[in-house]
């Protein structure tokens, strides 16, 4: 059975800087997506980024953007220029191709602090 | 717009009553899903349905029941048999096959609603 681990229950970045949220995952598979959620207090969850596992480039969206180390099994999330918006549970998430069963890590509650 | 709603936002029950979450979606997906969220913890699946009059078992199950009598409509049905059902409840959808492999990958959620057990 595929696992996803964040090993960060929490982290805090000051309004502006950088932040990395670690995520790792376990499979025997190869084709692939992972992807970050959003949850800010509303709990409306959002979708920040995707990535499929074939692809080598490392998916952007503006500032966020992933590295994405396959033979590691490790997707992190980097999010540049920290807005007050930001602050938010953090889900990675990871989904087989064309399967129905997507699993969640534990989360990161992220605070982002002005 | 399309989109996926739950409803209610809030729900209360008491012990030993069954209750029944709403979840509808408008963005012609042939699969539903519907997640709990405790605190500390990921989501985890309960039931799936890839399409109308056919579901599946998640992770944890015992003590919920859903139908799929129509395609736009996946209820929840959290019975007197759930011994903690005092949760957060997400409903989320996936497209499938014309949008390309990414997007039909990617579920999208409703507004969740709470239960509580007094």
């Amino acid at each position: 059975a595929q696992t996803v681990t964040q090993s960060q229950p929490e982290m805090s970045v000051q309004e502006a800087e950088t932040v990395t949220l670690s995520c790792t995952y376990d499979t025997s598979e190869n084709n692939y997506y992972l992807f970050w959620y959003k949850q800010p207090p509303s709990r409306q969850m959002i979708l920040v980024i995707r990535q499929e596992a074939y692809k080598q480039q490392n998916a952007t969206e503006n500032r966020f953007s992933v590295n994405f180390q396959k033979a590691a099994k490790s997707f992190s999330l980097k999010i540049s220029d920290s807005q007050l918006g930001d602050t938010a549970m953090y889900f990675c998430a990871f989904i087989l191709y064309n399967n129905n069963d997507m699993r969640f890590g534990a989360g990161t509650r992220l605070t982002v602090k002005p | 717009d399309g989109g996926i709603t739950q409803s209610p936002k809030y729900l209360f029950r008491k012990e030993g009553q069954n209750v029944t979450l709403s979840c509808e979606q408008n963005l012609n997906h042939d699969a539903m899903y519907w997640y709990r969220q405790d605190p500390g913890q990921g989501l985890r699946l309960i039931y799936y349905s890839q399409i109308v009059n056919d579901f599946q078992k998640g992770d944890i199950a015992e003590g919920y029941s859903v139908s799929r009598e129509k395609k736009e409509s996946f209820p929840l049905t959290v019975t007197s048999a759930q011994k903690n059902p005092t949760a957060f409840y997400l409903c989320a959808s996936k497209g499938s096959g014309d949008r390309g492999p990414e997007r039909d990958n990617e579920q999208f959620f409703g507004p969740g609603t709470r239960l509580t057990v007094l």
